[in-house]
């Protein structure tokens, strides 16, 4: 049964340091979405890669956020400095087509 | 812009009962889709049901189905027979294609509770 994962699950770090959050996508898909989870905004769309390629980051906040794929197998977004008003549940999901994503258990991001 | 518009909050059902979620958007495009996401306390989000916006049947998986109307620009989303198991947040989502790349916006989300 092929997953999207993501590490590491629950993460808490102090203001001003830098966080990385990894995604591996399934196998064979060739898009990857990134999403952040709040209380106050809901589901946003972060970034997005198709064949390794970024498409769309123009929901990151590009002073302090940064996404890649270095390879077809990881995905990670970093951000760095963190703020408090960071803290989130970051969701990366993949596809092999347009209209279908299949999210991973989300990261939960606590900054102090 | 493109919106979507969940405006239940939080409901609730018996087990073995049927409920209707409400759903909502606003876009000028065309050609999109539609989808339900269910995401239970362990927070992973799972699609539910997808429904084409080309397509005129409405779209059916098991126990869930949709009622689409896309000149009312409302897709709910009817759950029969009601399970403990479908307790939890229910997200609408609309996805379309801009500047070549697509773009997926979701609703607040619907809270439900399935008692016993």
């Amino acid at each position: 049964d092929a997953r999207v994962t993501q590490t590491p699950r629950d993460k808490v770090t102090e203001m001003g340091q830098e966080v990385t959050m990894r995604c591996q996508p399934i196998l064979g898909h060739n898009t990857v979405f990134w999403y952040r989870q709040t209380m106050m905004q809901g589901l946003e769309l972060l970034a997005y890669f198709r064949n390794r390629a970024p498409l769309d980051d123009s929901g990151m906040p590009k002073d302090r956020f940064s996404a890649e794929m270095p390879d077809a197998t990881l995905a990670t977004l970093k951000i760095q400095p963190s703020e408090p008003r960071d803290s989130a549940v970051y969701f990366c999901a993949s596809g092999f087509n347009r209209y279908t994503q299949y999210f991973g258990p989300g990261t939960r991001l606590t900054v102090l | 812009a493109q919106t979507v518009t969940q405006s239940q909050p939080e409901m609730s059902v018996q087990e073995a009962e049927t409920v209707t979620l409400s759903c909502t958007y606003d876009t000028s495009e065309s050609n999109y889709y539609l989808f339900w996401y269910k995401q239970p306390p362990s927070r992973q989000m799972i699609l539910v049901i997808r429904q084409e916006a080309y397509k005129q049947q409405n779209a059916t998986e098991n126990r869930f189905s949709v009622n689409f109307q896309k000149a009312a620009k409302s897709f709910s989303l009817k759950i029969s027979d009601s399970q403990l198991g479908d307790t939890a947040m229910y997200f609408c989502a609309f996805m379309f294609s801009q500047g070549g790349s697509e773009k997926l916006v979701f609703g607040k989300g619907t809270k439900l509770t399935v008692n016993p």
